[in-house]
């Protein structure tokens, strides 16, 4: 079953302006991470945020996470055409769940050049 | 040792046939993760391993699944007597402990049942 939920399901941008991709979850999380998949290919990991943390950046990534709201946002600045992709946010819900990660659907964000 | 490897990338099979994957994940990752995922949808979880011993496996995977982590190194993945819903990507994915610094994926094996 899918733990997460992202919005929007596909965003079309240009190349130059900011990305944000939103996140739901349903359970108590022990942190909460972001990957990447390009077209057939597969995942690669962006970012970790634990549920203690608020924000955090790495490079053009800035995530945020509200546990009162079970949602957490993923912000990509100055994007570029490379960006292209499909994002996951998945859940870690910590020993109860073997520290599994459960994933969202995905937004695939296209940036246009 | 250059990330996760997984082989073939695609099998194309005729149902009611069986496939054998192989994961080969990195070397120090004591955790390996099987992933199926289908068109328009996240990965959904079906098994892990703890070096060699199995301790979870998801209700998505049927008795005509099983997995293998022979002495905690690589990891197979069997599907016997294939059906058309088994056509998928399956991921492997690894990683050091309880995956504090994220999962490693490797590229994934695309399987089609004709």
């Amino acid at each position: 079953s899918q733990q997460g939920e992202e919005d929007p399901q596909a965003l079309s941008i240009q190349e130059g302006e900011n990305a944000t991709m939103n996140c739901s979850y349903k359970t108590s999380i022990n942190n909460l991470q972001w990957y990447r998949q390009n077209s057939g290919r597969g995942l690669v990991h962006l970012i970790l945020i634990r549920s203690n943390e608020r924000e955090k950046h790495s490079g053009r990534l800035r995530v945020t996470l509200d546990t009162s709201k079970k949602s957490s946002s993923l912000l990509i600045t100055a994007s570029r055409a490379a960006d292209t992709a499909s994002y996951f946010c998945a859940t870690d819900a910590g020993g109860g769940s073997n520290y599994k990660l459960t994933f969202g659907k995905g937004t695939l964000l296209t940036v246009n050049p | 040792d250059t990330g996760v490897s997984q082989n073939p990338r695609h099998k194309i099979t005729k149902r009611g046939q069986n496939v054998t994957f192989r994961c080969d994940p990195i070397s120090e990752h004591n955790r390996l993760y099987w992933y199926r995922q289908t068109l328009g949808q996240g990965p959904e979880f079906l098994t892990y391993f703890q070096n060699e011993a199995q301790l979870e496996k998801s209700r998505l995977l049927s008795d005509r699944f099983s997995a293998e982590r022979p002495k905690g190194s690589f990891s197979t993945l069997e599907i016997q007597r294939t059906e058309q819903g088994d056509s998928a990507m399956y991921l492997c994915a690894s990683s050091l402990g309880q995956g504090a610094r994220g999962y490693t994926f490797g590229s994934g094996t695309r399987l089609t049942v004709v």
